[in-house]
């Protein structure tokens, strides 16, 4: 079993529509990451948490540190949001390395 | 503002060449990383560093070393180059963060731009 799981694997939205997309890890973690792929495109880091919410315009990402369960939320989506959306995280233990999910694809149809 | 920068973006390789692929960032991060990214398996770890030359053995080493002479560069070798090794190679770093110590935006997670990778 994969110690980051993402769900859905593939999203499609119309633009304007809000957008939630789910991580669970089951590792002890310093902290958790949201990053972004576009097609062709590097990885970007979004956000790093490690508990409650961080808001950066229309992103939001929360983190349940109990549950092992991060959500990232897409308000008012546009088709410049599709993209791969990858959660990592940070073990606490084994000298920081990092565990990664398989991705969300999210499409936001114009 | 670059941060993670890798020396090749596309390499073209023959099979038994030996190929270096060079990661160097300017934020003195103690821990360094080498991804191959492929469709439909997601990132995969060849090697990590934890210092200057530490390493430790990703999921999918063999065929590849490692280099860590100086903590801002990270070199990745492929001794002898094969098919299988035609991939998106990924650099990353973060600084070491204790267990309790996440909780600050400090802690980001910083990839360079990728090399392709086509060996034929």
């Amino acid at each position: 079993k994969n110690e980051v799981e993402q769900s859905p694997q593939n999203l499609t939205a119309q633009e304007g529509e809000f957008i939630t997309i789910n991580c669970s890890y089951s590792v002890g973690i310093s902290a958790l990451h949201w990053l972004q792929q576009h097609p062709g495109g590097g990885i970007v880091s979004l956000f790093m948490l490690s508990s409650g919410k961080k808001k950066h315009g229309r992103l939001i990402a929360t983190i349940n540190i109990q549950e092992k369960h991060s959500s990232l939320h897409i308000t008012a989506s546009h088709p410049r949001d599709s993209a791969v959306y990858i959660c990592a995280v940070t073990k606490s233990y084994g000298n920081n390395r990092l565990a990664f999910g398989k991705g969300n694809q999210v499409v936001v149809i114009p | 503002d670059v941060k993670v920068t890798q020396s090749s973006r596309y390499l073209v390789k023959r099979t038994g060449e030996k190929v270096f692929l060079e990661c160097v960032q300017d934020m003195d991060h103690e821990n360094m990383f080498w991804y191959r990214q492929d469709p439909g398996l997601g990132l995969r770890l060849i090697y990590f560093s934890y210092d200057v030359k530490m390493k430790e053995k990703g999921d999918i080493p063999e065929g590849y070393s490692v280099s860590r002479e100086k903590k801002e560069r990270f070199s990745l070798i492929l001794e002898s180059a094969s098919t299988n090794q035609t991939s998106m190679y990924l650099c990353a770093s973060t600084p070491y963060l204790k267990p309790g110590q996440g909780w600050s935006n400090t802690g980001e997670l910083f990839f360079g731009e990728g090399s392709r990778l086509t060996v034929l």
